[in-house]
């Protein structure tokens, strides 16, 4: 069965600092797709990036950068110059063949605050 | 606009009451879902619909129940047999292909008195 894993429960940082969030995931099969999103404190969901098994190139959007390694079975999110609005929770998420492949499996997520 | 309403976004209900929660989309999107969120347990899955009158049981299924009339709605009930029921409870939607990420609403917040 497929698990996420996010080690961290809360972590707090001085505003401009950079953060790493921790993503360690399980599945069986080889095709998967791994996301995060973050959940502010009005509580929506949003999501922030998709990342199938077979392209483990790290990408960058702005302040946000992800690095995917199969190899460690990790999707670890980095925020760079952190600011007061990164303050949230972020979950990660998979989903595998499993379920017709429309079922989520989250993490429990990080909750992130960032001090001015 | 496009997207998820949820309503409403605080609801209050006594012990043993059924209450239903509203989810609706105009994203066009084929499915749907319901999950919850305890402080500290992450989301778990409800149900899910991928089609109209059709939905699945999720990881917590025991005391709530669903219908899918509509493309547009997918209605959840909190039902007298669910026996925690105070929870924050998150509605989303994907296109119908596989793999892809899921849209959320703004979320309901139920307290049972």
């Amino acid at each position: 069965a497929q698990k996420v894993t996010q080690a961290q429960t809360e972590i707090s940082v001085v505003e401009k600092e950079d953060v790493t969030l921790d993503c360690v995931y399980e599945t069986r099969d080889t095709t998967y797709y791994l996301f995060w999103y973050k959940q502010p404190p009005s509580g929506e969901l949003v999501f922030l990036i998709r990342r199938n098994s077979f392209d483990e190139q790290n990408e960058i959007s702005g302040r946000y950068s992800w690095n995917f390694q199969k190899s460690t079975s990790s999707f670890n999110f980095t925020i760079t110059a952190s600011q007061v609005v990164d303050s949230a929770v972020y979950f990660c998420a998979l989903v595998d063949s499993g379920a017709g492949s429309y079922q989520l499996t989250f993490g429990k997520g990080t909750k992130l605050s960032v001090i001015p | 606009d496009g997207g998820i309403t949820q309503s409403p976004k605080y609801l209050f209900r006594k012990e043993g009451q059924n209450v239903t929660l509203s989810c609706e989309q105009n994203l066009n999107h084929d499915a749907m879902y319901w999950y919850r969120q305890d402080p500290g347990q992450g989301l778990r899955l409800i149900y899910y619909s991928q089609i109209v009158n059709d939905f699945q049981k999720g990881d917590i299924a025991e005391g709530y129940s669903v219908s899918r009339e509509k493309k547009e709605s997918f209605p959840l009930t909190v039902t007298s047999a669910q026996k925690n029921p105070t929870a924050f409870y998150l509605c989303a939607t994907s296109p119908a292909t596989q793999y892809n990420e899921q849209f959320f609403g703004p979320g309901t917040r139920l307290t049972v008195l």
